[in-house]
């Protein structure tokens, strides 16, 4: 079965601090990968994606994430974190290249960002 | 850009009554919609696909009779909590794609609605 783990639980940082997040996923052929982010009170929103080309995507307020075949991983990362990136993240799969709707996710990373 | 919404965003119920949650995509149809649970600290999980016109397909380990879906309209999916139980409090979420945006666009999710049965 599919299935997607995010290493970090909960990850402490202070400002200008560097970020990556773990995710590994579980699943031998074509994948559609995704980072989602959650602000306290607020819905789920879209980080990044891939679905094929360059492997490094770059998503918005300057997060990035990189898709390591090999590796079964698809680490998020930020070169210097704000206090405002303060969130729970998701990385999700999707599997094959049909129904994007069906997304496993991992169980999430809560990032704290001190001021 | 494209808009989920849900309502209610929390509902306290007591126990044996029934719950709706509505989840409507606002500027876009949506032929599918899906639904996610989510419990404390725990990640998201796919309950069931719902399917404009047709009966929703459920995943492995959810109870059809006792989540009923149904999405009349291209815009209006329900989800329906029959004869609710204490373990059935948890955090619902629903989504979209906008499908006028390409077949790999990304999801849309609503903000959840927070159930709590007592």
């Amino acid at each position: 079965a599919q299935s997607v783990s995010q290493h970090n639980h909960h990850v402490i940082l202070s400002e200008a601090a560097s970020l990556e997040l773990g995710c590994n996923y579980s699943y031998g052929g074509t994948v559609n990968l995704f980072w989602y982010v959650q602000y306290p009170g607020q819905h789920l929103q879209l980080l990044l994606k891939y679905f094929s080309g360059d492997p490094l995507v770059k998503g918005i307020k300057g997060f990035e994430a990189e898709f390591i075949k090999s590796k079964f991983s698809f680490n998020l990362r930020k070169p210097s974190v704000q206090w405002s990136d303060t969130a729970e993240y998701f990385c999700a799969v999707n599997a094959g290249s049909s129904n994007t709707g069906k997304l496993i996710f991992g169980q999430g990373t809560t990032l704290q960002v001190k001021p | 850009g494209a808009v989920v919404s849900q309502h209610p965003s929390w509902v306290i119920c007591k126990s044996g009554t029934s719950v709706k949650i509505e989840c409507r995509s606002l500027d876009f149809q949506a032929t599918t919609m899906f639904w996610y649970r989510q419990f404390p600290k725990q990640s998201l999980m796919l309950m069931a696909t719902s399917n404009e016109g047709s009966k929703a397909t459920y995943e492995q380990g959810v109870e059809k009779d006792k989540f009923l879906i149904n999405h009349a309209s291209l815009t209006l999916s329900t989800l329906t909590v029959t004869s609710a139980h204490p373990e059935d409090s948890s955090f619902y979420i629903c989504s979209a794609r906008d499908p006028v945006t390409g077949t790999y666009s990304p999801l849309h999710f609503g903000n959840g609605t927070r159930l709590t049965v007592t």
